[in-house]
């Protein structure tokens, strides 16, 4: 079946920095990703979705600043977390149709930050 | 807009109970609804989906039917397993294809021997 892969699974960093959460379509082509965060106890919120080729379409009260989405390639988006605060420690999942015109999801594993 | 609403959890039961998690949703048109599950540690797996109304989705002992007239999407399991402890979120896609789910705040259910 269709699997996303997620990377990295665990990332810990230091308030200011900038992280890097890679997403993989591992044996299918997704022209289209969707990011959502998943605050503790709480639902899956969509942050953007992700266009192979153009720009990221950021969901309101998203910064687009602060959370860049590139999607380079059929098989890969990725999301930058720029100057990480604490704030921003949370869940992040990413999934994708697994065949054009797919009304059901694949998610990757996701991707737990935590910054210090 | 759109809008997933499940039962606050968290769900505990004995072994072999019978589950039920209520969810209801607000959509335009003709929705899909799903069952997401998230074992400890891990992402989402589909559990179940069903696209039109009256379709009964169905999976590892799992059920739901589609109920357009009280736009409800229940999950249902006659005799549950330690290992169906996770969090269960109820979903909607309004669209025919490529596009985002709209996901309920999700259901802890815990399971005890």
């Amino acid at each position: 079946g269709a699997v996303v892969s997620q990377h990295p699974s665990w990332v810990i960093c230091k308030s200011g920095t900038s992280v890097k959460i890679e997403c993989r379509s591992l044996d299918f082509q997704a022209t289209t990703m969707f990011w959502y965060r998943q605050f503790p106890k709480q639902s899956l919120m969509l942050m953007a979705t992700s266009n192979e080729g153009s720009k990221a379409t950021y969901e309101q009260g998203v910064e687009k600043d602060k959370f860049l989405i590139n999607h380079a390639s059929l098989t890969l988006s990725t999301l930058t977390v720029t100057s990480a605060h604490p704030e921003d420690s949370s869940f992040y999942i990413c999934s994708a149709p697994p065949a054009i015109g797919a009304n059901v999801l694949t998610f990757g594993a996701g991707s737990r930050l935590t910054v210090l | 807009g759109d809008s997933v609403t499940q039962m606050e959890g968290p769900v505990t039961l004995s072994e072999e109970a019978f589950l039920t998690i209520n969810c209801t949703y607000t959509a335009t048109g003709y929705p899909s609804l799903f069952w997401y599950v998230q074992y400890p540690g891990e992402g989402l797996q589909l559990l179940l989906k069903a696209t039109k109304a009256d379709d009964k989705g169905s999976n590892k002992g799992f059920e739901a039917t589609y109920r357009k007239e009280t736009t409800s999407f229940h999950l249902e399991k006659g005799s549950v397993q330690v290992s169906d402890s996770a969090v269960y979120f109820c979903a909607l896609s309004d669209q025919m294809g490529n596009t985002p789910l709209v996901f309920g705040k999700g259901t802890r259910l815990s399971v005890i021997a």
